[in-house]
Formats: structure tokens, C-alpha cells, sequence
């Protein structure tokens, strides 16, 4: 089983919608999830990150948490085509002497259409 | 003002050849990273050092060698290049852990 895993999309909405992007992860002892937006050729970017149960917002951003179910997903509000970009889902591998190992899931394409 | 910074941003070579890619933050973030990410955009943690220390190391070969002469740099070396080498390496730093800055990536190419 894969540790992290994102549908690989794309993912199209159209301008002004709401984008909803999904990530599960396998190891129930994560305990920091984040999101990085990569835009193509460029570099990923940390866009929110949540560590407890329920749901985190930042602006148009809202990160979703839910433990029991192992799963993590990321609200984008009033999308624009500058959204346009491959979101990372990323989990903390647990366990000691693992200081800022992140376990990156292989991102989902969104496409925000004018 | 360049948070993290790697050099080369591109990397052409042959295979065999041994080559270096630098990376510096001026953050003051105590802890570093290498990552690969492959043709497939998939991103993998190769290494982690912190306070010039290793903390991880994946099961990288060790034709890969990470360097850090200070908590502000650190440097990949790597021997005998190979096709597979191909890929963008991106260096991170981070100081809350798991908070991690990327610097640009070198794309790297190995003929």
C-alpha cells in the first residue's frame, strides 16, 4: 500500500468554484499533514498545514483533517486560473530520529478554467 | 534576498562523470534537505541534515554523497553518474520541523 496517495487528476473547475482535493494516508501514527502547491517548472511552495482533527482555514484555503479516517484534503474557495498547479499532499513519517522526513503523495493536478 | 538557493539550476553531463550541486539558506533554519523528484513528479527525501549532522538518510546509493561545511549549506556530490541520476534535485530547509522552504531545483541530465 502506497503511504500517501493522491488522485493524480486532472482535477478541472471552473473559475469561482470550489476546488476539492483529497489525499490518504496509510500510517495512523502521522501526525503533521501539509499541502505545497508546485506550479509547472517551479518549485513546490508550503501553502497550509494542520496537525490536529477538524478543519483549518487561510483565506480562500481550508485543510480538512480526520485521524480515524486517515484522510486530509484541501478546500480551494472562489478558484482562479492562477490556482492552476499540482497540489502535494505531504505526511510526517513517524517515529523517532526521523526529524522533518516527509512522505510526499505524487500530487493531483488542478486546472481552474476562466 | 534568495530564501534557498541551489547551484546549477541546470546540469547537463555524461554518464561517469562525478558532478556537484551547492545549496545555501539564509533562513537560519537549523535543519537541510535533498530531494529527488523524478520524470513521474514524484518528490522523495534523499537526506536530512541538521546542525551539520545527518538525520536521514534514505536508501539513496552511495554514489551520492551529502555535504555540510556549516547549518547554511549543504552540497551534494555525486559519483559515477548514471541515466537514472536524471531528475530535479531540490534542496529545503526547514525550522519548525516538517515546515520546509524549497529552493528553485536543478534539473539535472545525464546523457
Amino acid at each position: 500500500q502506497k503511504e500517501v496517495e493522491q488522485n493524480s487528476g486532472p482535477l478541472s473547475v471552473p473559475e469561482g468554484a470550489i476546488a476539492s482535493l483529497n489525499c490518504t494516508y496509510s500510517d495512523r501514527g502521522s501526525q503533521s499533514f501539509f499541502w505545497y502547491r508546485q506550479y509547472s517548472g517551479k518549485s513546490p511552495e508550503l501553502i497550509m498545514f494542520i496537525y490536529s482533527n477538524g478543519d483549518k482555514e487561510d483565506g480562500r484555503f481550508t485543510a480538512q483533517l480526520n485521524k480515524a479516517s486517515q484522510y486530509v484534503s484541501l478546500l480551494i474557495r472562489d478558484s482562479q486560473p492562477s490556482d492552476s498547479a499540482t497540489y502535494l499532499c505531504a505526511v510526517t513519517r513517524p517515529g523517532g530520529g526521523s526529524q522533518g522526513n516527509l512522505i510526499f503523495g505524487k500530487g493531483t493536478k488542478l486546472s481552474v478554467k476562466p | 534576498d534568495t530564501a534557498v538557493s541551489q547551484t546549477p539550476k541546470y546540469l547537463v553531463t555524461q554518464m561517469g562523470n562525478d558532478k556537484s550541486i551547492k545549496c545555501e539558506q539564509n533562513l537560519g533554519h537549523d535543519t537541510m534537505y535533498w530531494y529527488k523528484q523524478d520524470s513521474k513528479k514524484f518528490l522523495k527525501i534523499m537526506f536530512s541534515y541538521n546542525n551539520k549532522e545527518l538525520i536521514i538518510n534514505e536508501t539513496v546509493p552511495n554514489r551520492f554523497s551529502p555535504k555540510s561545511p556549516d547549518k547554511a549549506h549543504l552540497n551534494l556530490h555525486i559519483n559515477s553518474l548514471e541515466l537514472g541520476d536524471s531528475a530535479v534535485y531540490f534542496c529545503a530547509s526547514s525550522t519548525v520541523p516538517n515546515e520546509q522552504f524549497f529552493g528553485p531545483g536543478t534539473r539535472l541530465t545525464v546523457l
